[in-house]
């Protein structure tokens, strides 16, 4: 159980364009899901904090015009990365918790952006 | 902010040798947790550690929650082709009801064939 699925795991477009990035938890509830980056050969860095029917919480120096992040439902979460530009390719990293306290984090298999 | 030292940044191994990686933090942590991220992929959970001073083992993986709570360290037993790929440590915190997972800088393990 606990499986994450993200979506598309790819994309290539060109700069200027805005791009949608799905997270999906299949067989649970998803009361918060959270979205990373990583850039190559680094850490994992939180960008946002994503509770359903609510508005997300950004980290610090992460702008939440550029990154646009919808939690709809139990099981979707979206980030919409608008306007990207080449600084932005990077791979994008879900993950979805179910409840609260010592829940894990169970992760998706990242998104990789290639904005040309 | 928290930063979570992962050491040693990078590992080559023979197949068959024990593993021991370590993670520091400048913060405590409540909750640690020790992923495995394979290439293009997201990181797998390996352990989870909740209480200061934990001892938990996960077939050939042991993992430690430091007394201190600043501190973590993984082992792998007896390693063998798959374990390839990079660990990091993370920390779990808690502000106002808000969880934030930080990681480690990662350690990247090979296997010397």
């Amino acid at each position: 159980g606990a499986v994450v699925s993200q979506h598309p795991s790819w994309v290539i477009c060109k700069s200027g364009t805005s791009v949608k990035i799905e997270c999906r938890s299949l067989d649970f509830q998803a009361t918060t899901m959270f979205w990373y980056r990583q850039f190559p050969k680094q850490s994992l860095m939180l960008m946002a904090t994503s509770n359903e029917g609510s508005k997300a919480t950004y980290e610090q120096g992460v702008e939440k015009d550029k990154f646009l992040i919808n939690h709809a439902s139990l099981t979707l979460s979206t980030l919409t990365v608008t306007s990207a530009h080449p600084e932005d390719s990077s791979f994008y990293i879900c993950s979805a918790r179910r409840g609260t306290g010592n829940q894990p984090q169970h992760f998706g298999d990242g998104t990789r952006l290639s904005i040309l | 902010g928290q930063q979570l030292n992962q050491s040693p940044q990078s590992m080559f191994i023979q197949e068959g040798e024990d593993v021991s990686m370590n993670c520091t933090s400048s913060s405590i942590f409540n909750t640690w947790l020790w992923y495995k991220q394979d290439p293009g992929e997201g990181p797998v959970l390996l352990i989870a550690l909740y209480k200061a001073g934990e001892l938990t083992s996960n077939g050939r993986l042991t993992a430690q929650f430091g007394i201190t709570r600043k501190d973590s360290f993984l082992n792998i037993s007896a390693s063998i082709p798959s374990d390839v790929g990079i660990y990091f440590c993370a920390g779990l915190s808690s502000n106002f009801g808000n969880e934030k997972l930080t990681f480690g800088t990662g350690t990247r393990l090979t296997i010397i064939p």
